[in-house]
């Protein structure tokens, strides 16, 4: 158990709906990561949140969006689902906003669009 | 942006032979790489890492070897065991107070059979 917890496990939803996954970082940890895993792209950088800011960005689709909380909790927003949108997500964290701090990754939530 | 290749894609070995997974990277300002093992189902985990200030790193019985100048960077395992069946992602990071974001390869499923 990495200490890092996501809700749900898993999300089965149509085409055109939006849905919202929840992480909640290790206790003490500032930077949200999250990642798109699926078959054919492997692990995916989407964005980062340190402390409530976004720091950085990858090749996150503008359908989806994300924010951190101030309990430091983060969500991210799916909407106008595609059956390609069908992935493991994962939020990762780490203490801080540098890359030399390992990331600890959460169980994922596996979303089926269908 | 950060583009990070992995080879092989699946590797097979017999128990207590040496496995040696590679990974290339474009981007010269990465400074970071860590390598994470991804069991069936479950979350990546970090295995080993290493800054791009040192030129090899070992841990019992894994290693990672970095090469800066043909940025390159190796994962060297050896006495292969049944457990370490598993996906192995390599990952390159710059690393940044603005943002960080981990740029994985496509993974390298690892098989070994007793």
């Amino acid at each position: 158990d990495s200490g890092v917890t996501q809700t749900p496990k898993h999300l089965i939803t149509a085409t055109g709906q939006r849905v919202t996954l929840r992480c909640s970082p290790r206790s003490g940890d500032l930077s949200v990561y999250w990642y798109q895993q699926s078959l054919d792209q492997g692990l995916q950088f989407l964005i980062q949140y340190y402390n409530g800011e976004e720091r950085a960005k990858g090749n996150i689709l503008e359908r989806f969006s994300a924010q951190q909380f101030p309990d430091l909790h983060s969500e991210l927003n799916l909407s106008s689902l595609e059956l390609g949108d069908s992935a493991l997500y994962f939020c990762a964290s780490s203490v801080m906003v540098a890359s030399f701090h390992e990331q600890f990754f959460g169980p994922g939530t596996r979303l089926t669009v269908l | 942006g950060e583009n990070v290749e992995q080879h092989p894609s699946t590797l097979s070995v017999q128990e207590g032979d040496s496995a040696v997974i590679k990974c290339t990277y474009s981007d010269s300002a990465s400074n970071y790489f860590p390598w994470y093992k991804q069991e069936l189902g479950k979350r990546p985990q970090l295995i080993i890492d290493i800054r791009s200030n040192v030129g090899e790193k070992k841990d019992q019985r894994i290693a990672v070897t970095l090469n800066k100048t043909a940025k390159h960077f190796s994962l060297h395992i050896t006495e292969t065991q049944p457990e370490d069946s598993a996906v192995y992602f390599c990952a390159a990071s710059t690393s940044a107070q603005a943002g960080t974001a981990l740029i994985f390869g496509k993974g390298t499923t690892l098989s070994v059979s007793s």
